[in-house]
């Protein structure tokens, strides 16, 4: 699992209410990611992190911020969650490989939006 | 805009009946394509990368080859165990730490 957790794992929450999903590793890796899987779709990406302090957009980032102050921890916040973000959410972490770069991917969060 | 099609959607055999499952792409310059394994509740696990036309990889009853279009995942005499979504992605040429564009996936059952 390429030293990715992930917290909480299963989260019911309210319209409107804020919600963060945090993800943690512990092996150092400079790039970190935010993905969503629904039915229907393909997983897609939501927001990215090339450094501490380094975030990049998406394709789905509208309604979600993302921090990460320390190169082990990546945290996606939803500011107002509403029912449109019920979903999965996974990190994934890009570990060099001969000839480019490989994603790994942690164990996910499923978010219930009431 | 990037772009992965898998096909098919869901793809069921019998113990030991080989296949292949398809993965088209566009993506404006080819920088790896992945597929990964994906069981129901976890997240997905990683199983080749593939970075030019032409390049094959395997793994136990799983080989994976890649043209310029398309690539093919082939099961060789799969086994109950090999039951599972199967995920095709692209990352496009750029550097950095650009995301992966990901197929719909193929679901694959496999019966004893």
């Amino acid at each position: 699992d390429a030293g990715i957790t992930q917290s909480p794992r299963h989260k019911v929450t309210e319209t409107g209410t804020p919600v963060t999903l945090r993800c943690h590793q512990t092996e150092n890796h400079r790039y970190m990611y935010w993905y969503r899987q629904d039915p229907g779709h393909g997983l897609r990406l939501i927001h990215y992190s090339y450094g501490v302090k380094d975030t990049d957009k998406g394709e789905v980032s509208d309604g979600y911020s993302v921090s990460r102050s320390k190169t082990e921890d990546f945290l996606l916040t939803l500011e107002s969650a509403t029912s449109s973000q019920t979903s999965v959410y996974f990190c994934a972490i890009s570990t060099p490989d001969r000839g480019g770069e490989t994603q790994y991917f942690g164990p996910g969060t499923r978010l219930l939006v009431l | 805009e990037d772009q992965v099609t898998q096909s098919p959607e869901a793809l069921r055999l019998q113990e030991g009946e080989s296949s292949s499952l398809n993965c088209s792409y566009t993506v404006s310059g080819l920088r790896g394509l992945f597929w990964y394994r994906q069981d129901p509740g976890k997240g997905p696990e990683f199983l080749f990368t593939l970075y030019s036309a032409g390049e094959e990889k395997e793994k136990e009853r799983l080989k994976a080859t890649l043209t310029k279009k398309e690539s093919f995942l082939h099961i060789t005499a799969p086994k109950p165990e090999d039951s599972a979504t199967y995920l095709c992605a692209v990352q496009a040429a750029g550097g950095g730490a650009d995301g992966l564009t990901f197929g719909k996936g193929t679901h694959l059952i496999i019966q004893p």
